[in-house]
């Protein structure tokens, strides 16, 4: 596709499910990032790949917040026993580089939602 | 990392111009001005960036004091599509985009 695809749209879980967000980024491009958005508030950084590599978890909330990218390609956000707090927009986003003079490329997102 | 100020919101009639400011004073030489804006219901989309230079694209203007201590994004005729929170972030070496609050830009018919 043309840009980052996220999946799902939207997912509802019940409290203490684990829950499983995929992002597919534009191809050939070497960074990933993954950022939560609150009602209401701008998007917080969770974390960075650049590749495979993750170079950078210093956002994520706590240690049932789990991110991969095995293949340098295909990310998959991935969040053990949800809380209530956890219920945010998850959004995913993709650049050829992760330098300073490059646009970096969003998803839609997917909004999580924890009953 | 280096903050960015803006107000939390702006009004403009639709096919005027719309002139947002951010004031960084804690700017490094180093650090690139990005703007992004995000629709309702949407991922942040990409607007524009530059370093010293004012910068001009199909979607808007940027224009960055000489002091490089705020900017100003120009959109020079504003749709009810322009409706949006426009978020101004520095970029160094960090590879993060750091969002703030940014700026709810309310178009009228």
């Amino acid at each position: 596709g043309a840009g980052v695809s996220q999946s799902p749209r939207y997912k509802v879980a019940k409290r203490g499910q684990d829950v499983a967000l995929r992002c597919d980024p534009i191809s050939g491009h070497v960074s990933l990032f993954w950022y939560q958005q609150a009602l209401g508030q701008g998007p917080e950084f969770l974390t960075y790949f650049q590749n495979e590599a993750q170079l950078d978890k210093s956002g994520l909330p706590s240690d049932r917040f789990f991110a991969e990218r095995p293949e340098g390609s295909v990310s998959t956000l991935k969040i053990q026993r949800t809380q209530q707090e956890d219920s945010a927009v998850y959004l995913c986003a993709s650049s050829l580089a992760g330098m300073a003079n490059t646009e970096a490329f969003f998803g839609q997102g997917t909004r999580l939602t924890v009953v | 990392d280096a903050k960015t100020t803006q107000p939390n919101s702006m009004e403009s009639n639709e096919e005027e111009p719309v002139h947002l400011p951010c004031n960084h004073s804690t700017i490094s030489g180093t650090d690139y001005i990005h703007w992004y804006r995000q629709l309702p219901s949407q991922g942040p989309e990409y607007v524009i960036h530059g370093l010293t230079s004012n910068v001009n694209n199909r979607m808007a203007s940027l224009a960055i004091a000489e002091d490089r201590k705020s900017s100003t994004l120009i959109l020079h005729r504003a749709t009810l599509r322009d409706a949006a929170v426009y978020y101004c972030i520095l970029r160094d070496r960090d590879y993060k985009l750091s969002f703030g609050a940014g700026t709810t830009v309310t178009v009228r018919a």
